[in-house]
C-alpha cells in the first residue's frame, strides 16, 4: 500500500531532550515536506526537500533540522526542543518536485508535547 | 504573495442542512493546483479533490461539490445533505508551479454537523 509512515503518534518529552521523528514514504517520491499545525494558524511548512541531499526551508524553520541522505526517509529533527514546538506535525510526499504538483500524501501525524 | 483565506472558522449546521464553505485564493502563477482536505478528529487529512487552474468545470462526487471560479478567484466546497460524520475542520489549500511544491493551507473552517 503506498503511504507515508510517520513514528511516533505521540510524543510526550521534556525541555531540551533531543528527538528525531522519522518520516518515511514507498512510492519513490522526490519531494518531501514537514508541516505542523496549531489551533487557529492552520498547517504551516517547515522544512521540505526536492530530492536526496535537497534541503530548503519552509515558512518556520526556526528550532528545527532536516535530512535527507535516502529518497524513502526524512527525518524531522529537533535539537532542543522547546513548549512553543508543542504541535501536530504531519510529513506529505509528492511524486515531483519541480513545482508541477501531481497530488500530496500526507503521514498521519505526530502529536508532540514538550513541557 | 500566495494566500488562502477561509474566512468561515466555525459553521454549525442541523443534520440535512446544505452547507458551503468558501475559499478565496490569491496568486500571481497562471499554473496552479486547488486542494480540500478533510480533517475528522482522529486528526489525519483526508485528501477530498484537486483541481488545476485550466479547469475551472464544477465537479461532484455524491453528496460533496465544488465550484471553481477563477474571475473571482474562488474553490468553494458544498456538502449537500450534510451528517453528523460530515463533522471535520476543513482545509482549503493552494500550489502553483513556480513555488517550489509549497502548499500553502487556509486557516481551515471547523464543521459541526448537530443530529
Amino acid at each position: 500500500e503506498a503511504q507515508v509512515t510517520q513514528n511516533p503518534r505521540y510524543l510526550i518529552t521534556v525541555t531540551g531532550k533531543k528527538l528525531t521523528v522519522t518520516c518515511s514514504q514507498n512510492m519513490n517520491h522526490e519531494y518531501m515536506s514537514w508541516y505542523r499545525q496549531d489551533p487557529g494558524l492552520g498547517l504551516r511548512q517547515i522544512y521540505y526537500s526536492m530530492n536526496v541531499e535537497v534541503t530548503d526551508k519552509g515558512d518556520v524553520p526556526e528550532g528545527y533540522k532536516v535530512s535527507r541522505k535516502e529518497k524513502r526517509n526524512f527525518p524531522l529533527i529537533l535539537e532542543s526542543p522547546s513548549p512553543n514546538q508543542t504541535s501536530l506535525y504531519f510529513c506529505a510526499s509528492s511524486l515531483t518536485g519541480t513545482g508541477t504538483v501531481l497530488g500530496y500524501t500526507f503521514g498521519s501525524g505526530t502529536r508532540l508535547t514538550v513541557v | 504573495a500566495q494566500k488562502v483565506t477561509q474566512a468561515q472558522t466555525e459553521i454549525s449546521v442541523v443534520e440535512k442542512e446544505d452547507v458551503t464553505l468558501d475559499c478565496v485564493y490569491e496568486t500571481r502563477d497562471t499554473t496552479y493546483y486547488l486542494f480540500w482536505y478533510k480533517q475528522p478528529p482522529s486528526g489525519e487529512l483526508v485528501f477530498l479533490i484537486r483541481r488545476n487552474s485550466f479547469d475551472e468545470q464544477n465537479e461532484i462526487s455524491g453528496r460533496y461539490s465544488w465550484n471553481f471560479q477563477k474571475s473571482t478567484s474562488s474553490f468553494n466546497f458544498t456538502i449537500t445533505a450534510s451528517q453528523v460524520v460530515d463533522s471535520a475542520v476543513y482545509f482549503c489549500a493552494l500550489s502553483s508551479g513556480g513555488s517550489q511544491g509549497n502548499l500553502i493551507f487556509g486557516k481551515g473552517t471547523k464543521l459541526s454537523v448537530k443530529p
